[in-house]
This record gives C-alpha cells, sequence and structure tokens, in this order.
C-alpha cells in the first residue's frame, strides 16, 4: 500500500487477556519503529527493527510486550496478560535509513501509521 | 530523563498572525531535528526537518530555526491558518536510528 498500515485500528480486552498489533510498513522502508502514546502525553519510544532485527528493545516496558518483523516487512508487537496501565495508541512508523552524502542528509523522517487504539478494561 | 521538551501545552492564535513553537532539548549529541504535526485519530504526519549543519530551514509557511548553543529549535507557521490548529511534535536523533521526540503541543488558531 501507499502508506503505513496498522491493525486493528481499536481493540476492546480484558485484563489479563493477550493482544496482537500488527504493521504494515511503506514497502522497501528498512526501518520499522513502535511508538506508544498515552493519553496526554508525547510519544514513547518502544522498540526498532532494522530488517527483521530489533537492535534496540529497550523501550519495552516489561517482559508481557514483545515485537518480532518478518520478511523485512510485517511486524506484530505482543502485549501478554493486558493491565489497565498498557491502554494507550501504539503507533507504527517506517522511514528509509539515514545516511550522509557529502554534506547533505538523505532525510530519514519517520511515516506513521494511524495507530492502534487499544484499551483495557 | 526527558531529552526533549515542550514546555508549553497549548498556545492559541488568531488566524493569519504568526504561530512560534518551542522546543528544547539536553543532548548536545543531537543532530537531526524534526518536527510533526498530529490530528486526533491520525497518525502523525512529518512537516518540516533541520539538520545540526544548518541553523534555518523553510518550507512555505514552515520555518524551523535552529539554535544549537541555546539547544534550542523553533516552529514558525506564517500565515497561521484554521487548518494548523493540531498537536505538533518535536522530535530529535543522533545520527541513529532513535528519534525522541517532545510531548507536545497543541495549536489552535482562531478564526
Amino acid at each position: 500500500g501507499a502508506g503505513v498500515s496498522q491493525s486493528p485500528s481499536n481493540k476492546v480486552t480484558e485484563k489479563g487477556k493477550d493482544v496482537e498489533l500488527r504493521c504494515d510498513p511503506i514497502s522497501g522502508h528498512t526501518a520499522l519503529y513502535w511508538y506508544r502514546q498515552r493519553l496526554g502525553q508525547g510519544l514513547e519510544f518502544l522498540i526498532y527493527f532494522q530488517g527483521n532485527s530489533a537492535p534496540d528493545k529497550s523501550g519495552l516496558p516489561s517482559d508481557r510486550f514483545s515485537a518480532e518483523r518478518t520478511g523485512e516487512s510485517v511486524s506484530t508487537l505482543t502485549i501478554q496478560r493486558t493491565q489497565q496501565e498498557d491502554s494507550a495508541v501504539y503507533l507504527c512508523a517506517s522511514s528509509l535509513r539515514r545516511t550522509l552524502s557529502g554534506k547533505n542528509y538523505i532525510t530519514g523522517e519517520l511515516f506513521f501509521g494511524e495507530g492502534s487504539r487499544l484499551t483495557v478494561l | 530523563d526527558q531529552q526533549v521538551k515542550q514546555n508549553s501545552p497549548s498556545l492559541s492564535v488568531q488566524e493569519g498572525r504568526i504561530s512560534i513553537l518551542n522546543c528544547d532539548y539536553t543532548n548536545s549529541m543531537f543532530d537531526y531535528f524534526l518536527w510533526y504535526k498530529k490530528y486526533p485519530a491520525e497518525g502523525p504526519t512529518f512537516l518540516i526537518s533541520i539538520s545540526s549543519i544548518k541553523d534555518k530551514n523553510e518550507d512555505g509557511r514552515f520555518t524551523v530555526f535552529l539554535n544549537k548553543s541555546a539547544k534550542h529549535l523553533s516552529l514558525h507557521i506564517v500565515p497561521s491558518q484554521p487548518g494548523d490548529s493540531a498537536v505538533y511534535f518535536c522530535a530529535a536523533s543522533a545520527f541513529t536510528y532513535k528519534y525522541i521526540f517532545g510531548t507536545g503541543t497543541r495549536l489552535k488558531v482562531l478564526a
């Protein structure tokens, strides 16, 4: 597709259930990110993929959170045993890798999906 | 530790006037800065960027200024339009993959 696609757009679940959130990045984008935005707060970095590898998982809040990426394309963020504090909008973004060419930077801006709103009751 | 700060949670401006959104950062290694705009129920969309080798970048009604000595950047919107009403995030990167976002400023442009 033309943009980053996320599903589901809305998910309501009961505390203790597992949820999976899916992200389809822009074709050809090697970098993929997951961010979280809690109500009234900024964007919180969760994890970064370069290709299928995740060199930085430092933002994952706990071991209940995991993510994978396959085929240098689709990524799934899984939250096990959901808690009420997991309620947030989960945003996926993709980008081309930033490189330096002479004095000019090839822009590596992130292209975001519309997010998956998770509500844990 | 909040490395990127947007100290004004909200801003109201009359249509046609200038909107100035501010962002401060603490990490002197940051070398690339971006501004994003976010409407409700949508993902953030890229507006404009600037690298640390510049102090100004302009794109139509949007201009970003970077003051490295003060570790401060600002986004100017001239003239402001009602459609500019949104939440604006600044983000910074230290020539790595990791973009650190501020908490956002909600801009309201009054008709």
